[in-house]
């Protein structure tokens, strides 16, 4: 059970415009930036998004964070076929003094 | 180019110890806190324990805790996680990540993640 909660599955056509929730609670999203990490199939998760909002140079402007008291999204807007893979959200937790991760969203393009 | 490329894993019984080893290259090391990050097979991301620049600061997930012991030599440009008293639950690919901060802090994240290790834990 991961401490912060992902929805396991999302979907899209290529073009639509998809989002990924991840909920957590006052000792890590609510007091703390989130991160969200891409892993296509086979490979090594990379960061997508940084605090919160943020894309590092080479991510394309489709990918966009934002977050919300308790609870932060992914958005992919524009989808395209390589977006398949899994996604997952991370952020600092105060009490337990580490990071956590969501369980990760699993995204198909249909 | 940032390189990190994990090594060590293995097939170990239950009980056993295993270390795992993670050589850097492409920045300067002893500038950054560092990370394992495990997956273990068809499952989700989970963090396993951190270093900072200097080893004056670590952290463990609370399932390691006692069982694994992290550090790094600056001067080979390497990482380590030492494992002992492995379980079952355990088995994961092992992953190497660096932080673009020198410690832990909320304000960090993983920049950068090697091609991991494989770690099977079974009798």
């Amino acid at each position: 059970q991961s401490v912060l909660t992902q929805p396991p599955s999302a979907s899209g056509t290529p073009g639509q415009r998809v989002t990924i929730s991840c909920s957590g609670s006052s000792s890590n999203i609510g007091s703390n930036p989130v991160n969200w990490y891409q892993q296509l199939p086979g490979t090594a998760p990379k960061l997508l998004i940084y605090s919160n909002n943020q894309r590092p140079s080479g991510v394309p402007d489709r990918f966009s964070g934002s977050k919300s008291g308790t609870s932060a999204s992914l958005a992919i807007s524009g989808l395209q076929s390589e977006d398949e893979a899994d996604y997952y959200c991370a952020a600092w937790h105060d009490r337990l003094n580490g990071w956590v991760f969501g369980g990760g969203t699993k995204l198909t393009v249909l | 180019e940032v390189q990190l490329v994990e090594s060590g894993g293995g097939l170990v019984q239950p009980g056993r110890s295993l270390r795992l080893s993670c050589v850097a290259s492409g920045f300067t090391f002893d500038d950054y806190a560092m990370y394992w990050v495990r997956q273990a097979p068809g499952k989700g991301l989970e963090w396993v324990s951190g270093i900072s620049w200097n080893s004056g600061n670590i952290g463990y997930a609370d399932s390691v805790k006692g069982r694994f012991t992290i550090s790094r030599d600056n001067a080979k440009n390497s990482l380590y996680l030492q494992m002992n008293s492995l379980r079952a639950e355990d088995t994961a690919l092992y992953y190497c990540a660096k932080d673009i901060r020198s410690s832990s802090s909320k304000h960090g994240f993983f920049d950068s993640w090697g091609q991991g290790t494989l770690v099977t834990v079974s009798s």
